[in-house]
Formats: C-alpha cells, structure tokens, sequence
C-alpha cells in the first residue's frame, strides 16, 4: 500500500538557519507533491505544489525539491523565524491527496 | 475574503445519537472534500465531490454520509458515533484545474 513518511520527532532549529523537512514515500508514482503548514487546532495550508518534472519550486523563503528516482521531497524553508513554528504536512496526489502525518518545526529565537 | 467555512468549531454529541457538521465555501469550487483527523495523525479523506458526483473512499465507515445540495455547502453526517469518531472534521475545497486545497477550519467533535 502507499506509504508517507515524513520525520515524526520535531524538528528544533534556531531563528535565521535554513530547516529542512524530509518526505519519503513508497509503493506510489505521484505527478504531483504538495507541502500545507498545519497550526495546532486549524485546518491545513497550502503552501507550494511541485510536479514530476520540476525539480525544484520556490516561493519567497520556502523552496521545494521532488527526487522521483529516490522517491522523496525535501522542503526548506531559509532564515527560519519562530512565526514558521507549526506543523508541516507533506501530500501527494492532485484531485485526491494522500498525506503524510507531517513534521513539527520549532524555531527558537 | 473567499474562504470556507465550518460550523460548528466545537461539536459535542453523545455515544450514538446522529450528528451533522457542516462546510460552506465562497471560492465557487468544483471539489468539496471531508476528512477525518486524530490526534497526532494524517489527515484521511473520508470523500469528495465533483460538482454533484459523490466518490466515498472505499475504507470510509457507511456510518459516515454526506451530502451536498448545492455549489457552496457540504454536510457530513455520522448516523451513529462511536468514541472512535471523536477527531477534527476538515473540510476542503479545490477548483478540479489547480490542484491545491483549501481547508476550512475544522470542527472539532467530542463523542461522550
């Protein structure tokens, strides 16, 4: 069966490093990744979309890659500040989405 | 602001008595989703619309209907809950052309 596996013990960065988020997947050909923010107690994100022929999207601060061959996206986000704080969920798929059970990121000050 | 909305935010039923939550959406969006989601775990789609076309995923409980009677509203109802229902209710929405999803704010449902 498909598999996601993004980093289940948070992430602790401090403000200004680069955090980098892995997402993993098995038993699955996506044409398409995204990455949502999750804050505690709301609702999902949206924040880039890559597509199997990009090997990187970026979007401001946040930047995305998509390893098809090694089945795997990492997400960064550089000069991380503590408002970047949350939950980071990765999805694959287009119509229906199939998500990973994200990474808490915690930038400290 | 286009956004979607969910109503109520806190629900508390008890064990078994039937319960409705409910989605509306200002993007005029083909696709209108549910999805369950438990402490500390992925969110899973429970169904979708496309336009008036329902697609229940195969593991979804028949315990678990919905209903959409028009473009903007969706409702999710849960014949009978469990205490294995209790989790956050998202609803979400995409155009069926730009693949992104957008959520409304959840509704959080207590089983007691």
């Amino acid at each position: 069966s498909q598999k996601i596996e993004q980093n289940s013990e948070a992430l602790n960065i401090q403000e200004g490093k680069t955090a980098t988020l892995t997402c993993n997947y098995t038993n699955y050909s996506p044409a398409y990744l995204q990455w949502y923010r999750q804050d505690p107690g709301r609702g999902p994100v949206f924040l880039l979309l890559i597509r199997e022929n990009e090997k990187e999207k970026r979007k401001e601060r946040l930047k995305v890659t998509f390893d098809t061959t090694l089945k795997q996206s990492l997400f960064h986000i550089t000069a991380s500040q503590p408002a970047d704080s949350a939950t980071y969920l990765c999805a694959l798929g287009f119509q229906k989405l199939v998500f990973g059970t994200g990474t808490r990121l915690l930038v400290s000050p | 602001d286009a956004m979607v909305i969910q109503n109520p935010r806190y629900q508390v039923t008890q064990f078994g008595k039937p319960v409705t939550l409910s989605c509306s959406q200002t993007l005029n969006h083909n696709v209108m989703y549910w999805y369950q989601q438990k402490s500390s775990q992925a969110p899973k789609l429970l169904f979708h619309y496309y336009d008036k076309d329902f697609n229940n995923e195969a593991d979804t409980p028949d315990n678990f209907q919905s209903r959409r009677p028009n473009t903007s509203f969706c409702f999710l109802d849960i014949r009978s809950p469990g205490l294995g229902d209790a989790a956050m209710y998202l609803c979400a929405t995409s155009s069926g052309t730009n693949y992104e999803q957008y959520f409304g704010p959840g509704t959080r449902l207590t089983v007691t």
